[in-house]
């Protein structure tokens, strides 16, 4: 697709329960991104995709939060017994190029609208 | 470890005045820089990036921003604020190989007529 795709774009939840976002990446990305952003705060890492590999995922606050990529494609964040605190805005971010084959830090993020979780 | 500090949680000006937004950094490793925008309840938008090919980096919009490594900072501006600049602006720093970005806490860029 021409953008990021996340889904649903707002989702409550009531506390305890379990709940699911999706993101789509653009086509041909590589490299997947989640993102935390509560109120007021700016984005926080979660989790980072290489295709299907999950390389990183040293900001997951805790094990309730599970993110897949089993294709290589479209990323599923699960939030297990939610709490209040995980109401944020979960954003998802793709790039085109991966850690492999030199320094990619340059790499340009381009983020999808955000999936806005509020538990209550 | 990278970290990165916006000066500054509020910033009004006036319709054709100049916009400062404050970024500072810190890497221990050479740092790629960003800065992103974000309107209500939309994703971010990439306005520019340093990666060490010129420390002057001119954006989107009429934004641009100056990399001083003695300082380290990477100050956003713009000559002339446009009431349409209003939103929320990302200062961010990459130092992994496979770009994940660090954010400062943001700064809402209010604009007057």
């Amino acid at each position: 697709g021409a953008g990021v795709s996340q889904s649903p774009r707002y989702k409550v939840a009531k506390r305890g329960q379990d709940v699911a976002l999706r993101c789509d990446p653009i086509s041909g990305h590589v490299s997947l991104f989640w993102y935390q952003q509560a109120l007021g705060q700016g984005p926080e890492f979660l989790t980072y995709f290489q295709n299907e590999a999950q390389l990183d995922k040293s900001g997951l606050p805790s094990d309730r939060f599970f993110a897949e990529r089993p294709e290589g494609s479209v990323s599923t964040l699960k939030i297990q017994r939610t709490q209040q605190e995980d109401s944020a805005v979960y954003l998802c971010a793709s790039s085109l190029g991966g850690a492999g084959g030199g320094y990619s830090g340059a790499n340009v993020l381009t983020f999808g609208a955000g999936s806005r979780l509020t538990v209550l | 470890a990278q970290s990165v500090t916006q000066l500054g949680s509020h910033v009004s000006v006036s319709e054709g005045a100049l916009v400062l937004l404050r970024c500072n950094y810190s890497s221990s490793v050479p740092p790629y820089l960003f800065w992103y925008v974000q309107y209500p309840n939309q994703g971010l938008q990439l306005l520019l990036k340093y990666t060490s090919a010129a420390t002057l980096v001119k954006g989107i919009n009429g934004f641009e921003a100056e990399f001083k490594k003695s300082e380290t900072s990477f100050h956003l501006t713009k000559p002339s604020a446009h009431m349409s600049d209003a939103a929320e602006y990302f200062c961010a720093v990459s130092g992994t190989s496979y770009g994940k970005l660090t954010f400062g806490q943001g700064t809402i860029l209010t604009v007057h007529p």
